[in-house]
């Protein structure tokens, strides 16, 4: 059974500061990956979808990178600002249509 | 519209009461899923059909949960005899295309607490 885990769980930085967010998941054969980010008391939004063939992927400020093999991808912002705080979720879609299966979340706060 | 639309956004019922969520997905979506947030948790897969058909209701934590998209447009998703472990957000999702391929667009999700 897929399991996705993210690491911190939480996160404090001042304004300006590029930080990595961490996402792990153990079984390898997916087809994609997704990153999501999530204010309080809202929906989802899709950040960045990695397809299993791609390396990276690049939207502004944010670069999501997937390490296929060792079952890892990053999340990576720059020049944080207080409008980034938010929970960063990163799912990942297994082959053969099994649906996403989320981690737990990374809660943000950017401090200006 | 313009994205995926839940009704009711937030739903209190009395335990035991019957509740139907309501799903619009984006105009043309063809795969639509629900899933369930805790507090504190990240989104737990309930159910997820394509078309009309629903492909995967594995995810639906008991009897009392069903699902349908009669249309294959809009889903409703109804929890019967609601109990208080039901209370959570349950967010709905729509992909353009099949299920492997697809980037999900969710809901603002709709907000259910159990007395």
């Amino acid at each position: 059974k897929q399991e996705v885990t993210q690491i911190p769980a939480a996160l404090s930085v001042p304004e300006g500061e590029n930080l990595v967010l961490n996402c792990s998941f153990t079984d390898s054969a997916i087809y994609n990956l997704q990153w999501f980010r999530q204010d309080p008391g809202k929906g989802l939004t899709s950040l960045l979808l990695i397809q299993s063939s791609q390396r990276e992927q690049t939207s502004g400020r944010l670069n999501a990178s997937l390490d296929k093999s060792s079952g890892r991808s990053t999340l990576y912002i720059a020049a944080s600002q207080p409008g980034d705080s938010a929970t960063y979720l990163c799912a990942v879609w297994n082959s053969g249509n099994t649906p996403l299966v989320f981690g737990k979340g990374t809660r943000l706060s950017v401090i200006a | 519209g313009a994205g995926v639309s839940q009704s009711p956004r937030y739903k209190v019922a009395k335990r035991g009461q019957d509740v139907a969520l309501r799903c619009d997905p984006i105009s043309g979506h063809v795969s639509l899923f629900w899933y369930q947030q805790a507090l504190g948790q990240g989104p737990e897969f309930l159910t997820y059909f394509q078309n009309e058909a629903q492909l995967d209701k594995s995810g639906l934590p008991s009897d009392r949960f069903f699902a349908e998209r009669p249309e294959g447009s809009v889903s409703t998703l109804k929890i019967q005899r609601t109990q208080q472990e039901d209370s959570a957000v349950y967010l709905c999702a729509s992909s353009p295309t099949s299920a492997a391929s697809g980037e999900l667009f969710f809901g603002e999700g709709s907000r259910l607490t159990v007395l």
